[in-house]
C-alpha cells in the first residue's frame, strides 16, 4: 500500500523560503507524477506544481514563479519550495500521487495523498 | 482554466436521506471529473474517478454519474461518516481545478 508523509518546518517567517519534504513508501515513484496542493485555513483545495520522475515539472501561474519542485527518486522523496512567502501563503500542505502510471498528468486522478501538514507564515 | 462550480455549497440531511451534489465545469471535461470527500482535519480522500468510477474500497451507497459539463455525486443512504466536505475536480486539463466544495451536515 502506497503512503506518503510530508515533513518540514510548520513556521516561517514573511520573505523566507517555505521547504517540505514528502517521502513515498510502499511503492513506487518511477512512472508517476506527484504533485503538491494546499489548502488555506477554511478554504478549498489549490494545485500547486508537479514533478516526473523524468525530472520535468510544471507549476501553476497563480503562484507566478515562487515556486520550485524536485526529487531525489533513489531516496523516493520529493520536495516543494516556496520563495519570498507571507502570510497568504499559510495553509496546510499535502503532497500527492497521480492514480495512473504513464506518460499523461491529466485524464488522471489523485490517490493517495499524505495526511498534509499545517505551515504558519508569520507576518 | 476550466472552472468547476458546485452546488450547493452547503446542505443539511438526516441519517438515512438521499443525497445529491452538482458539479458544473466551464466547458466540455467529456468524463474527467473526479469526486473526493474531505473529513475535518483530515486529507481528501479519493471516491469516484471519470465520473462513474467507484474507488477501490468505497462503499456502494456513493454513485456518480454526468459528462460534458454537468455531473452529480449521490449518497443513496447516508451514513454518521459521511459527514464532510465533498469536492469535484476536473482533469481534463491542467491546471487540476477544484469545486469550492460541498459542506454535508447533520440536520
Amino acid at each position: 500500500q502506497v503512503q506518503l508523509q510530508e515533513s518540514g518546518p510548520r513556521l516561517v517567517k514573511s520573505s523566507e523560503t517555505l521547504s517540505l519534504t514528502c517521502t513515498v513508501s510502499g511503492g513506487s515513484v518511477s512512472s508517476y507524477y506527484l504533485t503538491w496542493f494546499r489548502q488555506p485555513p477554511g478554504k478549498g483545495l489549490e494545485w500547486i506544481g508537479y514533478i516526473y520522475y523524468s525530472g520535468s515539472t510544471n507549476y501553476n501561474s497563480s503562484l507566478k514563479g515562487r515556486v520550485s519542485i524536485s526529487m531525489d527518486t533513489s531516496k523516493k522523496q520529493f520536495f516543494l519550495k516556496v520563495f519570498s512567502v507571507s502570510p497568504a501563503d499559510t495553509a496546510v500542505y499535502y503532497c500527492a500521487r497521480v492514480g495512473r502510471d504513464g506518460l499523461l498528468f491529466t485524464h488522471n486522478w489523485f490517490d493517495p495523498w499524505g495526511q498534509g501538514i499545517q505551515v504558519t507564515v508569520s507576518s | 482554466d476550466i472552472q468547476v462550480t458546485q452546488s450547493p455549497s452547503y446542505l443539511s440531511a438526516s441519517v438515512g436521506d438521499r443525497v445529491t451534489i452538482s458539479c458544473r465545469a466551464s466547458q466540455s471535461i467529456s468524463t474527467y471529473l473526479n469526486w473526493y470527500q474531505q473529513r475535518p482535519g483530515k486529507a481528501p480522500r479519493l471516491l469516484i474517478y471519470f465520473a462513474s468510477n467507484l474507488q477501490r474500497g468505497v462503499p456502494s451507497r456513493f454513485s456518480g454519474r454526468g459528462s460534458g459539463t454537468d455531473f452529480t455525486l449521490t449518497i443513496s443512504s447516508l451514513q454518521p461518516e459521511d459527514y464532510a466536505t465533498y469536492y469535484c475536480q476536473q482533469s481534463e486539463s491542467s491546471p487540476p481545478t477544484f469545486g469550492q466544495g460541498t459542506t454535508v451536515d447533520i440536520k
